[in-house]
């Protein structure tokens, strides 16, 4: 158990929906990572924030949207869902920026 | 912004054999190198990472090599068991920027 927390583990929603992905981080890490994974492929990274502040951004799409809250727990928001946003989303932490990242287990959305 | 290519996309070894994976890095800055191993629908988990002030660094059957002039750092898994076929990933990530992964090694170890 990596210590980082996400909710749900999988979602099954219809297209043009929006959801919300929630990630607890471990005890004390101030930074969280979104990735998206889809079938095969690689980690593309989507956006970090750091002490509630986006630190990072990578190629999220405007239809995405994430905030990391006092509580340093963070939710990233999908709306007007496509076919292709069916993929595994993980969230990652670390106690810094400097510092290893944990993954939590990922939530895999499917969109029908 | 960093960019990491991954070589090679997927490796086939015999049991007992040595498994190399290379990943080069564009951004001089960088100073942090971990690698993932992911099984089939579970998460990424760390397995070894380096820092730029050492060149190599080793645990059990793994060692990580970094050339920071060349800017490439590769994975050694040796005496391979059915147990490390996976997906591998390299990542690279310089003070205060974000983590940048490569494609992905999926590796195949064969009794």
């Amino acid at each position: 158990d990596s210590g980082v927390t996400q909710t749900p583990k999988h979602l099954i929603t219809a297209t043009g929906q929006r959801v919300t992905l929630r990630c607890s981080p471990r005890s004390g890490d101030l930074s969280v990572y979104w990735y998206q994974q889809s079938l095969d492929q690689g980690l593309q990274f989507l956006i970090q924030y750091y002490n509630g502040e986006e630190r990072a951004k990578g190629n999220i799409l405007e239809r995405f949207s994430a905030q990391q809250f006092p509580d340093l727990h963070s939710e990233l928001n999908l709306s007007s869902l496509e076919l292709g946003d069916s993929a595994l989303y993980f969230c990652a932490s670390s106690a810094d920026w400097d510092t290893e990242a944990f993954f939590g287990q990922g939530t895999r959305l499917t969109v029908v | 912004g960093e960019n990491v290519e991954q070589h090679p996309s997927t490796l086939s070894v015999q049991e007992g054999d040595s498994a190399v994976i290379k990943c080069t890095y564009s951004d001089s800055a960088s100073n942090y190198f971990p690698w993932y191993k992911q099984e089939l629908g579970k998460r990424p988990q760390l397995i070894i990472d380096i820092r730029s002030n050492v060149g190599e660094k080793k645990d059990q059957r793994i060692a990580v090599t970094l050339n920071k002039t060349a800017k490439h750092f590769s994975l050694h898994i040796t005496e391979t068991q059915p147990e490390d076929s996976a997906v591998y990933f390299c990542a690279a990530k310089a003070a205060g920027n974000k983590l940048t992964f490569g494609g992905g090694t999926r590796v195949l170890v064969k009794p």
